[in-house]
C-alpha cells in the first residue's frame, strides 16, 4: 500500500463511451500526476497538477480530460477513445513539485474495444 | 532532446548479484531515480542520486556519474521476489518543467 488508490483497477469500453478515472492520495500531498504506461514503452507523463492547478499537459490529445477538485482527488475524464489508448494508467503524487519520491497507484488497466 | 537507455532483460540465479545499467541523455540534470515494479503492480520508489558516488539501501545500492550520463542499479543477494521490472528515470528541467522521465524498464528474472 503505498497511499494511492485508483478505482477502477480494470475498464473496458466503446470507443463512443464516455467514463472517469479516479485517484485518490491519503499522504497529504500537493502534487499529483497522471501517467501512460503501454507494453514496451516508457511511462508517459500526461498531466501534472500542483496545489489543484494544471502545471504541466504533455501534448495529450483532447479525449483525455483531467480534474483536480482538491489536493487528495484527481480523475481522468476519457472520452471518444481509440484502441491505441489501451494501457494501464497510473497516478502518482509527490510531497511538491520539486520532490523527487512520487509515490503511485496501482493503475487501472484499460481497454477500448 | 531526453533519452534513457537500459536492458530489457536480464536474469540471475538466486543469491547473486546483478548491475542494471542506464545510460542518460538530457538537459538541466537533477538526479537518476530508479523504481521498481512487479506484474500488475505499482512501481515503487527505491533510490535517489544527485550526487556522484555509491547510496546504499540494504541489499539495493545505487550509483552515479554525471560526468559520464550514467548510473546503474546493484542488487545483492538476489532473491525470487526480486523478479520484477526495474525503472531508472531522470528529474531535470526538460520542457520548462521539473519532471521525471522514465526509462523503457529492465525485466529482471530470479531463478533457482
Amino acid at each position: 500500500e503505498t497511499g494511492v488508490t485508483q478505482t477502477p483497477r480494470h475498464l473496458v469500453m466503446g470507443m463512443t463511451n464516455k467514463k472517469s478515472l479516479k485517484c485518490e492520495q491519503h499522504l497529504g500531498h500537493n502534487a499529483m500526476y497522471w501517467y501512460k504506461q503501454s507494453a514496451k514503452k516508457p511511462l508517459e507523463l500526461m498531466f501534472v497538477y500542483s496545489l489543484e492547478e494544471r502545471v504541466e499537459n504533455n501534448s495529450v490529445p483532447s479525449r483525455f480530460s483531467p480534474e483536480c477538485p482538491n489536493s487528495s482527488h484527481l480523475f481522468l475524464h476519457l472520452h471518444t477513445l481509440q484502441p491505441e489508448d489501451s494501457a494501464l494508467y497510473l497516478c502518482a503524487s509527490s510531497q511538491d513539485r520539486q520532490a523527487y519520491e512520487q509515490y503511485f497507484g496501482p493503475g487501472t488497466r484499460l481497454t477500448v474495444t | 532532446g531526453q533519452s534513457l537507455e537500459q536492458p530489457s532483460e536480464v536474469t540471475a540465479v538466486e543469491g547473486a548479484i546483478v548491475q542494471i545499467n542506464c545510460t542518460y541523455q538530457t538537459s538541466g540534470f537533477y538526479g537518476l531515480s530508479w523504481y521498481q515494479q512487479h506484474d500488475g503492480g505499482a512501481p515503487t520508489f527505491l533510490s535517489y542520486n544527485a550526487l556522484d558516488g555509491l547510496e546504499e539501501t540494504g541489499r539495493f545500492s545505487s550509483f552515479l556519474s554525471r560526468s559520464d550520463s550514467y548510473g546503474y542499479l546493484l542488487l545483492q543477494e538476489l532473491q525470487m521476489k526480486d523478479s520484477a521490472s526495474y525503472f531508472c528515470a531522470v528529474r531535470d528541467q526538460a520542457g520548462g518543467g521539473n519532471k521525471l522521465t522514465f526509462g523503457t524498464g529492465t525485466q529482471l528474472k530470479v531463478e533457482l
